[in-house]
């Protein structure tokens, strides 16, 4: 089966761009996360959405930063305009909501570098 | 709010030693717990998980966790590291009902030298 599938892998770019990361979950999964994982603060919560309504996004840096899910099988993370201290990984996350607990699955993550 | 300790930095073990890494957590109600690993350039893969029931919970490549709730605490241990086993884990806590955020330990990073 496929895992949670992020892209891109690795992005590169410069301050003021704008940057978008995109996630498609595990097929099925109603539940989907948006952590940032940086060395000072670890792994924190961004954003979640369940069945596609945003829940929480009491993690989200500021206005900057926006997360959408169009539909159950992607959902997409923007920083407009990024900055340095936007450098960090981006992992997302899903998981099955339902009577029986499930673990949440990982992305691999985006690496994002703003010089 | 809940919050989630891990008392350990960085350890570093030889290989065959046994291993015990701390996790406490912050959380008046009931919780599920889960031991994740990260491999150096990877993503977060599930270890274990404890959502109720034996508080011994067995997980993948041999390491176990134990639930104490009178101690809030789910260490996570090894009998006999690997030089494979070099990684970067973190515990995390979720509420019960399951379609909650993780809330995650800081992570504590493991060196096994041969």
């Amino acid at each position: 089966d496929a895992g949670v599938i992020q892209s891109p892998r690795h992005e590169v770019t410069e301050m003021g761009q704008e940057v978008t990361l995109r996630c498609k979950p595990i097929s099925g999964h109603n539940s989907l996360f948006w952590y940032r994982q940086t060395m000072m603060r670890g792994l924190e919560l961004l954003i979640y959405f369940n069945n596609n309504v945003p829940i929480d996004d009491s993690g989200m840096p500021e206005d900057r930063f926006s997360a959408k899910m169009p539909n159950a099988s992607f959902s997409t993370l923007k920083i407009q305009p990024s900055e340095p201290r936007d450098s960090a990984v981006y992992f997302c996350a899903s998981t099955l909501t339902g009577r029986i607990n499930q673990p949440q699955h990982f992305g691999d993550g985006t690496r994002l570098s703003i010089l | 709010a809940q919050s989630v300790s891990q008392h350990n930095h960085h350890v570093i073990l030889s290989e065959a030693a046994s291993l015990e890494l701390g996790c406490n957590y912050s959380y008046g109600g009931t919780v599920n717990l889960f031991w994740y690993v990260q491999y150096p350039g990877q993503h977060l893969q599930l270890l274990l998980k404890y959502f109720s029931g034996d508080p011994l919970v067995k997980g993948i490549k041999g390491f176990e966790a134990e639930f104490i709730k009178s101690k809030f605490s789910f260490n996570l241990r090894k009998p006999s590291v690997q030089w494979s086993d070099t990684a970067e884990y973190f515990c995390a806590v979720n509420q019960w009902s399951g379609n909650t955020p993780l809330v995650f330990g800081k992570g504590t990073r493991l060196s096994v030298i041969a």
